[in-house]
């Protein structure tokens, strides 16, 4: 199992929105509605975003959204704020023979 | 309030061993699988090892597969992880998370332990 390809960087004003993509294969993001992606601010654990793709837990902001297109997922954050500047990771459930979890590379958001 | 506390972390020589610990609460520790999850210094997050609610079910990723042993006990709300025959490649910040609604959604983690392996 490889890990998801994310872009290393990304950057946008305030106000704007951005997307980040994560590239898998059929044997991971194509094959399950499993996505998740996560917020983490330096020195800090990890906060999930999104989950099952496209779902928001409990207290995220609307600003974050998440969606799939084919072995392709993207969180979208719309209203960019100073706030959002943080690295990004993706995730996906990989198990086709056997239980397996993959993340991305992780993203660096700069908020310009 | 759900917490994760972990603990154990330190420096240790290439082949040696080191027990990690985390400990629940704030929330029915036996009714979630648990998981751990590492980061390397300066890199991206790496899933390790899942371990089902009540145990029956455990998986590890190839990199840790034969050398790390995770486990839990319910009965004092903690989450293990026995690492064995460390390489420098294992040095870490170790997280434990809690699955949420589903598998990948991490929705509660821990702090951190740093795991270094160095002679």
């Amino acid at each position: 199992q490889s890990a998801l390809t994310q872009p290393a960087s990304v950057s946008g004003s305030p106000g704007q929105s951005i997307t980040i993509s994560c590239t898998g294969t059929s044997s991971d993001v194509g094959s399950y509605n499993l996505v998740s992606w996560y917020q983490q601010h330096p020195g800090k654990a990890p906060k999930l975003m999104i989950y099952e793709g496209s779902k928001r837990p409990s207290g995220v902001s609307n600003r974050f959204s998440g969606s799939k297109s084919g072995n392709t997922a993207s969180l979208t954050i719309s209203g960019l704020q100073a706030e959002d500047e943080a690295d990004y990771y993706c995730c996906s459930y990989a198990g086709s023979s056997t239980f397996y979890v993959v993340f991305g590379g992780g993203t660096k958001l700069t908020v310009l | 309030e759900v917490q994760l506390v972990e603990s154990g972390g330190g420096l240790v020589k290439p082949g040696g061993s080191l027990r990690l610990s985390c400990a629940a609460s704030g929330f029915t520790f036996s009714s979630y699988s648990m998981n751990w999850v590492r980061q390397a210094p300066g890199k991206g997050l790496e899933w390790v090892s899942s371990i089902s609610s009540s145990s029956s079910y455990i998986y590890y990723a190839d990199s840790v597969k034969g050398r790390f042993t995770i486990s839990r006990d319910n009965a004092k709300n903690s989450l293990y992880l026995q690492m064995n025959s460390l390489r420098a490649e294992d040095t870490a910040v170790y997280y434990c998370a809690r699955d949420g609604a589903t598998v990948t959604a991490f929705d509660y983690w821990g702090q951190g332990t740093l795991v270094t392996v160095s002679s």
